[in-house]
């Protein structure tokens, strides 16, 4: 059982280029996620989603772009990478919106802006 | 908001010794808490959780009990390992899950 899948496990951009960070869930769950870890700042919520063809803004949505077409993925878009954007990305996943309910981390994308 | 604060690290023992990791919480209603945790190159794990006031989440030695009083959910373990070296994530789920700012442990044999 792969859990969370996040592919590449590392990047490096220019200022100004775009990418695709990918994320991909083999457990079903409805809820999933996109945070980023820096350091001294925990991780902060950028994006969210509670299940196919919806999503929401978290704490620090401005650079990012999401979508969710399907159950299991749940891209993340960077459309102009900036260097504040440099940082390590984690998705993560849980069965429901329910409160009680534990994230599942994928292993993270470390990104480098220059 | 809600928000999470735990104590600042690094925190070094050496093994065997008792450990507490602070964390305090603000949240408007009633959240679920959790301590997660993260080994170098790796994303979090569940270590353990707590879902309402006076709950005790336990797991592999690890112990918190989840305070309303005091909007606390403190970590212990009673002796720890070489292998706890981690960094510990204390966080609160309400609307989404909120973290805190993470404590590096070294624990050196």
């Amino acid at each position: 059982n792969a859990g969370v899948t996040q592919t590449p496990k590392f990047q490096v951009l220019k200022t100004g280029q775009s990418m695709t960070l990918q994320c991909a869930q083999d457990m079903n769950h409805e809820y999933m996620s996109w945070y980023r870890q820096d350091p001294g700042m925990g991780l902060r919520l950028i994006h969210y989603s509670v299940g196919a063809g919806i999503t929401d803004q978290g704490e620090v949505p401005n650079g990012y772009n999401v979508s969710r077409s399907t159950t299991e993925d749940f891209p993340l878009r960077l459309l102009s990478a900036a260097p504040s954007q440099t940082s390590v990305y984690f998705c993560a996943s849980r069965r429901d919106d329910r409160v009680a309910s534990p994230l599942h981390f994928g292993n993270g994308t470390r990104l480098t802006v220059t | 908001g809600d928000s999470v604060t735990q104590m600042e690290g690094p925190v070094t023992l050496s093994e065997e010794a008792f450990l507490t990791i602070n964390c305090t919480y603000t949240a408007t209603g009633y959240p679920s808490l959790f301590w997660y945790v993260q080994y170098p190159g790796e994303g979090l794990q569940l270590l353990l959780k707590a879902t309402k006031a006076d709950d005790k989440g336990s797991n592999k030695g690890f112990e918190a009990t989840y305070r309303k009083e005091t909007t606390s959910f403190h970590l212990e373990k009673g002796s720890v390992q070489v292998s706890d070296s981690a960094v510990y994530f204390c966080a609160l789920s309400e609307e989404d899950m909120r973290f805190g700012a993470g404590t590096r442990l070294t624990v050196k044999p």
